[in-house]
C-alpha cells in the first residue's frame, strides 16, 4: 500500500527565516510526486511535479528536491504570503492504481 | 482560461436532504475526481470518472452517488445515508496520461 507522511505537521517560521518541509513516501514504482499549496478555504494550487531521483526545481522562493524516499520542499527568506498548508502527493506507477496518495500536509505560518 | 469550477461555495443542507454539488471543467480532461477534506485528516478520495458514462467508487463512498453524463461535468450528490457530510468538497480532473491534478476551489457543505 502507497503510503506517505509529511512532516512536520505544523511549522511557524519568522519572515526570512530558511526551513524545510519533509514528504517520505513508500510506493511501488513512483510515476511522479506531488507537490500543492492549499490557502484556508480554497482549492490546493499546482506547484511541481517530480519524477526521478535526483531531479530538482524552483518557483520563486520555493524549490523541490527528490530522492528514492523522500522529498523536500525547501523554502528560502520566505514571505507572511508564503504562509499556506503544503500538501504532498504520489502516484505510482507499473500498473498499480493511478490514484495519488496524499498526504496530510505541513501548515506554514510565517509571521512578519 | 480554463479550469475547474465548483458551485456553490457554501451550501447548507437539511437531515434527511439530498443535495447535489456542481463540478464543471474546461480544460478537455478525461478524468474527473471528487474528494473530501475535513481538519487534520488528508483528502479521501469519494468517486472517480476515468471516462464518459463509467466511474468507481473510492475510498468512502456510502452516502454518496455521482454521474458523468458529459466529458465536462461531474457533479455529486450527497444523500441522506451520509450521516456525517459536513466538510470541504474538492473536485479534480486530470488528463489522459493521469500525471497530476487540477482542483477546483471547493465547496463547503454544513447540515443545519
Amino acid at each position: 500500500e502507497d503510503q506517505v507522511t509529511q512532516s512536520p505537521e505544523a511549522l511557524r517560521l519568522q519572515e526570512g527565516e530558511s526551513s524545510s518541509l519533509n514528504c517520505s513516501y513508500t510506493v511501488s514504482g513512483l510515476r511522479g510526486l506531488f507537490w500543492y499549496r492549499q490557502d484556508p478555504g480554497k482549492g490546493p494550487e499546482f506547484l511541481f511535479t517530480l519524477y526521478s531521483a535526483g531531479e530538482e526545481k524552483e518557483k520563486e522562493r520555493l524549490k523541490a528536491t527528490l530522492t528514492k524516499k523522500e522529498s523536500f520542499l525547501h523554502i528560502t527568506a520566505p514571505k507572511p504570503e508564503d504562509s499556506a498548508t503544503y500538501l504532498c502527493a504520489v502516484q505510482a506507477g507499473g500498473g498499480g492504481s493511478y490514484i495519488p496518495t496524499f498526504g496530510r500536509g505541513t501548515s506554514l505560518i510565517v509571521h512578519p | 482560461d480554463g479550469g475547474i469550477t465548483q458551485s456553490p461555495k457554501y451550501l447548507f443542507r437539511k437531515e434527511g436532504q439530498n443535495v447535489t454539488l456542481s463540478c464543471e471543467q474546461n480544460l478537455n480532461h478525461d478524468a474527473m475526481y471528487w474528494y473530501r477534506q475535513d481538519p487534520g485528516q488528508g483528502l479521501r478520495l469519494i468517486y472517480y470518472s476515468q471516462i464518459v458514462n463509467d466511474f468507481q467508487k473510492g475510498d468512502i463512498a456510502e452516502g454518496y452517488s455521482v454521474s458523468r453524463e458529459k466529458k465536462e461535468s461531474f457533479p455529486l450528490t450527497v444523500t441522506s445515508a451520509q450521516k456525517n457530510p459536513t466538510a470541504f468538497y474538492l473536485c479534480a480532473s486530470s488528463p489522459r496520461d493521469r500525471v497530476g491534478y487540477t482542483f477546483g476551489s471547493g465547496t463547503r457543505l454544513t447540515v443545519v
